[in-house]
This record gives structure tokens, sequence and C-alpha cells, in this order.
């Protein structure tokens, strides 16, 4: 069965440093990868999705994501993080019509 | 276009009250789905369908009921509300179906988009 684990639970990172969340997936065939964010109280916003082909994908927000099959990793980076970044971020994985989430990490961002 | 809609925002219920949450979306999309989200588990799946008239059961549908009569909403109930169904709720929608091909690339065909959730507590 599909599957998707965070390692991170909670990362701090203070304002202009670069972030690094972890994503690793377990699925048979080619994934099709996700990564939302979801600000306090708010709902769920798509940074970026990979289908197929290149390996390193752009997003919005400054943030992009690098798919590595042998590692069944697609982790999630920013160079350089702002106050506004701090959120809850999940990485799914499609199954035919569904979404497998990871359990999210939280970023806390310190002046 | 105001894309995917939650009613309620908030519900506080007894347990053994029942109560349907609505979702509606305006984008013409086939596939909808109903997540709940608990602290630590990220979201898990209750139901979801495929088109209108069509419903199928997710990871966690034990407790909750779905219906699908018009394209354009998504019915969750709970019969009989328990504390464990305290729980935020997402719906979400996608033109197509996310694991299979479709669309081109860049396209929004094989995304999903979530409303703002309801947040509801049993007492």
């Amino acid at each position: 069965a599909q599957s998707v684990t965070q390692p991170d639970i909670h990362i701090t990172v203070s304002e202009g440093a670069s972030l690094e969340l972890r994503c690793n997936y377990s699925y048979g065939a080619t994934p099709y990868l996700f990564w939302y964010v979801q600000s306090p109280g708010q709902g769920l916003q798509l940074l970026l999705k990979y289908f197929s082909g290149d390996t390193l994908v752009q997003g919005i927000k400054g943030f992009e994501a690098e798919f590595k099959r042998s590692q069944s990793s697609f982790n999630l980076r920013k160079p350089s993080v702002h106050w506004s970044d701090a959120a809850e971020y999940f990485c799914a994985v499609a199954f035919y019509y569904k979404l497998s989430f990871g359990a999210g990490t939280t970023v806390t961002v310190r002046a | 276009n105001a894309g995917v809609t939650q009613t309620p925002k908030f519900r506080v219920l007894k347990t053994g009250q029942s109560m349907t949450l609505l979702c509606a979306q305006d984008m013409n999309h086939e596939y909808m789905y109903w997540y709940r989200q608990d602290p630590g588990m990220g979201l898990r799946l209750i139901h979801y369908s495929v088109g209108e008239g069509t419903t199928a059961k997710g990871e966690v549908p034990d407790g909750y009921n779905v219906s699908r009569l018009k394209k354009q909403n998504f019915l969750l109930g709970l019969e009989s509300a328990a504390p464990s169904q305290t729980s935020v709720y997402f719906c979400a929608s996608s033109y197509g179906a996310l694991g299979l091909a479709g669309g081109t690339e860049g396209s929004s065909y094989n995304e999903q988009f979530f409303g703002p959730g309801t947040r509801l507590t049993v007492l």
C-alpha cells in the first residue's frame, strides 16, 4: 500500500536561512507527488507537484522540490525563508483517485 | 468563481446528535473528497466520489455517510456523533483522477483543490 513519511515533526529556522523538509514515500509504480502548505486556521494550498520529467520541480512562493527515485524521496527546499513561511507542510502521494498524506511538518520561523 | 466552499465553518454537537456538512464546488469537477485532519496524523480520507451519484469508502469511513446527488455538491453526514469525531473536516475536488494520466504538464487537471475546513467539536 502507498504511504508517506515525513520524519521531522517540527523544524525551527531563522528568517533568511535555508529550509529543507524531508518526505519519503512508498509506492509501487511511478508516483505522483505533491507538497501542500497549511497556514494556521486555513485550508491547504498546493505548493508544487511532480508527475514526470524533470526531477527538480519549481513551485510557488520560491519553493522547489527534488524527486529522487533511488531514495524514494521528494524533499522540499527554500533557499531563504521568510516569516510568512511559518506553517504546516504536507507531502502527499496520489494513488488512483486518492491522496495519501504524511503527518506533516510544522515550520517555525524565528526573527 | 468561489472554488470549494464548506458549510458550516464551526459546529459544536452533543454525543448522539446528527448533522450534515455541505461541500460545494463551482469548477465542474468530477471528483470530490472528504478528509478529516487530526493532530500528528495528517489528512485521512473518509469518503470520496468519482462522479454524480457515486460514492466510495476511504481510509476511515466508519460513522460517516455521504451523498452526491448533484455534481457540484458532496454531503458528509454524521448520524450519531461521537467524541472521536471531533476533528477538522476538509472537502476537496479535482477535475481528473490524481494517479492517472491526463491533462498537460502544468495544468490543474490532476490537482486537488481544498475548501477552508469545518471545525467540529463533539462533547
